[in-house]
């Protein structure tokens, strides 16, 4: 199994634009997360799905971020439009059902300037 | 509201010592318990986890870590660390009794192992 695969690995981009964060869980896993990591914060759980339906979006921080997941092997994080605050690195994480522990990829490097 | 507290944030070690990294916990629920590692630049990767059963765990690379309910705690420990365990080490619980499966993460423990 590959993992889960995020992309891109790096991604900068000037003030204003929309950013686009995808990723492709591991087969078979039901749930699907997506964290933001920080110096100041650490990791936040953004959104989460559960087959395809988002269940909990308590923690975007604003309307310029959305989520979906259109099907079982992918899910995008969209910002628009994109602030410098919004630099950090971005983790999907999925797991099958009972809880018992997530697979995160590898990240994406978002630098906003 | 689960909180997970991790006492030190940074832990420096010389290579071959031993190392407990801290982690307290708050839930109202009974819970599970895990320890992720994340090396530079990389993501994070499961190292033990606690669903029920023994209090004691083994993991990987030579880790094991304790569920002591009464202090809230799940201490990671390692007899003999190596320079390869140099990483950044986080403590997180979820909610073991319902559906709702998201992991609160603690701030980290960044392991600094010293030749």
């Amino acid at each position: 199994d590959a993992g889960v695969i995020q992309s891109p690995r790096h991604e900068v981009t000037e003030m204003g634009q929309e950013v686009t964060l995808r990723c492709k869980p591991i087969s078979g896993h039901d749930y699907l997360f997506w964290y933001r990591q920080t110096m100041m914060r650490g990791l936040e759980l953004l959104i989460y799905f559960n087959n395809n339906v988002p269940i909990d979006d308590s923690g975007m921080p604003e309307d310029r971020f959305s989520a979906k997941m259109p099907n079982a092997s992918f899910s995008t994080l969209k910002i628009q439009p994109s602030e410098p605050r919004d630099s950090a690195v971005y983790f999907c994480a999925s797991s099958p059902p009972g809880g018992y522990g997530y697979t995160f990829g590898s990240g994406t490097r978002l630098t906003v300037v | 509201a689960q909180s997970v507290t991790q006492l030190d944030s940074q832990v420096p070690v010389f290579e071959e010592a031993p190392v407990e990294l801290r982690c307290n916990y708050s839930s109202s629920v009974s819970v599970y318990l895990f320890w992720y590692v994340q090396y530079p630049n990389q993501g994070l990767q499961l190292l033990l986890k606690y669903l029920s059963g023994s209090t004691l765990v083994k993991g990987i690379n030579g880790f094991e870590a304790e569920f002591n309910k009464s202090q809230t705690s799940f201490h990671l420990r390692k007899p003999s660390v190596h320079i390869s365990d140099t990483a950044e080490y986080f403590c997180a619980v979820s909610d073991s009794g319902g559906s709702n499966y998201k992991l609160t993460f603690g701030k980290g423990t960044l392991l600094t192992v010293n030749p």
